[in-house]
């Protein structure tokens, strides 16, 4: 069974402040990981994924996150926070152990980002 | 690339109606796409994998004949949420994955449908 920790529900920075949402997971075979961004009553978009190789991963918008399996974490960064930042983010770890589980995701309970002027 | 669509974005109707999504990979080929319901505050649950010409995996809990889920192409998922009622209420996301993907390709979400019972 996998899953996936978000500590701190809400986050608040300042405009041009250091974004640091963190993620931890819990998985029994080494794990793809991926962080998802939501707008109010819209769907999900991909920021970045890790899955193989390099541990350090850049996404979309300046966004990057360090898998670092000694500690389980897979938290996101961005150097400076831009107001356009503000949403729900969501990391999910994904099961790929073979036979019918077709890659289930299981996220994490989100973090509101909220990015002040 | 990778867009999904899903529509309506928007349903609002009486008790006991019968509503259907529908959830299209616009730009590749989806042999599995996912259908999720998020609560207000709350992060994604899902409700069930649907596997095109094949029957859908329900998660523990929900009902079958409840959440009907047709995937009769590589691009199009429907869900049919039957005799709905105001505990139905609720935002529904799918999302779709490339056919031939490996479990490490990413799931590419719909914009998602606001259902409202009243």
């Amino acid at each position: 069974a996998q899953s996936v920790t978000q500590l701190g529900s809400h986050v608040s920075v300042s405009e041009g402040a250091l974004v640091l949402l963190r993620c931890n997971y819990s998985s029994s075979v080494p794990p793809y990981l991926f962080w998802y961004v939501q707008y109010p009553n819209q769907g999900l978009q991909l920021l970045l994924k890790y899955t193989t190789g390099a541990t350090l991963v850049k996404g979309i918008n300046g966004f990057e996150a360090e898998f670092k399996k000694s500690e389980t974490s897979f938290h996101l960064t961005k150097p400076s926070a831009h107001m356009s930042d503000a949403a729900e983010y969501f990391c999910a770890v994904s099961d790929y152990a073979g036979g019918t589980s077709y890659g289930k995701l299981t996220f994490g309970q989100g973090t509101i980002l909220t990015v002040h002027p | 690339g990778a867009v999904v669509s899903q529509h309506p974005s928007w349903v609002i109707c009486k008790s006991g109606t019968s509503v259907k999504i529908e959830c299209r990979s616009l730009d590749f080929q989806a042999t599995t796409m996912f259908w999720y319901r998020q609560f207000p505050k709350q992060s994604l649950m899902l409700m069930a994998t649907s596997n095109e010409g094949s029957k859908a995996t329900y998660e523990q809990g929900v009902e079958k004949d409840k959440f009907l889920i047709n995937h009769a192409s590589l691009t199009l998922s429907t869900l049919t949420v039957t005799s709905a009622h105001p505990e139905d209420s609720s935002f529904y996301i799918c999302s779709a994955r490339r056919t031939g993907g490996v479990y490490n390709q990413p799931q590419h979400f719909g914009d998602g449908t606001r259902l409202s019972i009243l």
